[in-house]
């Protein structure tokens, strides 16, 4: 099946600095989501993207749908301690159902 | 409001014993999902449903079983022949035609 490979891991930062997390997969995708999870929480949907080259702002955040069509990229710009949690990537076909591939997430933690 | 419940919070098993994780939406959703996320990675697909009365297996189905008899619950058993039950278990439903999965609160189930 198809694999996502997210990046980094985790993330130390200092607040007020960006963030740049992405995700490469070994197959394309038609749609690209990012979510984000806090502590013992469900996921909650930041930006989704249904266009190679796609460019999408929310707030602070903003992602792009690769032009290759398998990897996506999510920055967050001058962080604040609430963008804690963890950041999944996920990839979506057309033709799955809507089954989503999810990456194993970026873990984000933020000193004020 | 409108919206994904999934009860208990936390849920206790002893070994052998068979346990129900309960999930309710009011969003009028045709698809439901049910993943199974443990530390350190993504969520993993163990069964989904896009229409009432019928559901498919997700990536790691052994061990599970599901029941789709009304389009607003997709209860999920953990049952005895699952040997690493103890995760976060969470469900999520999408309105068919739409890419994005909402997602519920989730369940920690613990084996003692």
């Amino acid at each position: 099946g198809q694999q996502l490979n997210q990046s980094p891991q985790s993330m130390f930062i200092q607040e007020g600095e960006d963030v740049s997390m992405n995700c490469t997969s070994s197959s394309i995708f038609n749609t690209w989501l990012w979510y984000k999870q806090d502590p013992g929480e469900g996921p909650v949907l930041l930006i989704a993207l249904y266009k190679a080259g796609e460019l999408t702002s929310n707030g602070r955040l903003t992602a792009q749908f690769g032009i290759t069509r398998k990897d996506s990229f999510l920055n967050i710009s001058a962080s604040i301690p609430s963008d804690v949690g963890i950041y999944f990537c996920a990839g979506q076909l057309i033709t799955n159902a809507g089954k989503s591939t999810f990456g194993d997430g970026t873990t984000l933690t933020v000193k004020p | 409001d409108g919206g994904i419940t999934q009860s208990p919070k936390y849920l206790f098993r002893k070994e052998g014993q068979n346990v129900t994780l309960s999930c309710e939406q009011n969003l009028n959703h045709d698809a439901m999902y049910w993943y199974r996320q443990d530390p350190g990675q993504g969520l993993r697909l163990i069964y989904y449903s896009q229409i009432v009365n019928d559901f498919q297996k997700g990536d790691i189905a052994e061990g599970y079983s599901v029941s789709r008899e009304k389009k607003e619950s997709f209860p999920l058993t953990v049952t005895s022949a699952q040997k690493n039950p103890t995760a976060f278990y969470l469900c999520a439903s999408r309105h068919t035609g739409e890419e994005t999965q909402y997602f519920g609160p989730g369940t920690r189930l613990l084996v003692l």
